[in-house]
């Protein structure tokens, strides 16, 4: 079965640097990966959707960039602040229907002034 | 918008109860999702509902689990009994693109 796959340390970055933050999947790919933030104590909020045809995706300070042959998504935002801090999660269908996102465990950001 | 409001927020509860959570999606949305949360398992999916229709359930982890959606606006998931290896965070979520999902604040369950 699909597995998703996050790194599960924590990633510690200095205020203004670009955060990076991997998302690996071992199966097919999908049609499309997603990027969520959650903050401690609240639910996963939406970031940004990046589909099979496309190799990038920008949002503001934020990038996704989706390799079919790696089987990878990078998340990365640029000019990081400490309100960036959270953790990240990546998600993506993994019966690749369109409708049933599954989560990978997620990477906590913590981004120091 | 309101976004996808979940009942009770917390919910302390002795083993053996039935607990109730109950989701109200976004007005309009079409597919309803019910997603468990732990430290251990990360963010997984337990059932899925289009047009108030459970599709898929093979998430949910016993018959001690149950789900309804007798309308569009309207959800529960019920435990029956309750255990304490159910402590989690019970979060609902909708869609309406079947892309991107909205979730709720999520319902903390604690049983002791």
């Amino acid at each position: 079965s699909q597995k998703i796959e996050q790194n599960s340390e924590a990633l510690n970055i200095q205020e203004g640097k670009t955060a990076t933050l991997t998302c690996n999947y071992t199966n097919y790919s999908p049609a499309y990966l997603q990027w969520y933030r959650q903050d401690p104590g609240r639910g996963p909020v939406f970031l940004l959707l990046i589909r099979e045809n496309e190799k990038e995706k920008r949002k503001e300070r934020l990038k996704v960039t989706f390799d079919t042959t790696l089987k990878q998504s990078l998340f990365h935002i640029t000019a990081s602040q400490p309100a960036d801090s959270a953790t990240y999660l990546c998600a993506l269908d993994i019966y690749g229907a369109g409708n049933m996102l599954t989560f990978g465990g997620g990477t906590r950001l913590m981004v120091k002034p | 918008d309101a976004g996808v409001i979940q009942s009770p927020r917390h919910e302390v509860t002795e083993m053996g109860q039935e607990v109730t959570l109950r989701c109200k999606p976004i007005s309009g949305h079409n597919s309803l999702f019910w997603y468990r949360q732990t430290m251990m398992r990360g963010l997984e999916l337990l059932i899925y509902f289009n047009n108030n229709v459970p599709i898929d359930d093979s998430g949910m982890p016993e018959d001690r689990f149950s789900a309804k959606m007798p309308n569009a606006s309207f959800s529960t998931l019920k435990i029956q009994p309750s255990e304490p290896r159910d402590s989690a965070v019970y979060f609902c979520a909708s869609s309406f693109d079947g892309n991107t999902i909205y979730f709720g604040e999520g319902s903390w369950l604690t049983v002791v």
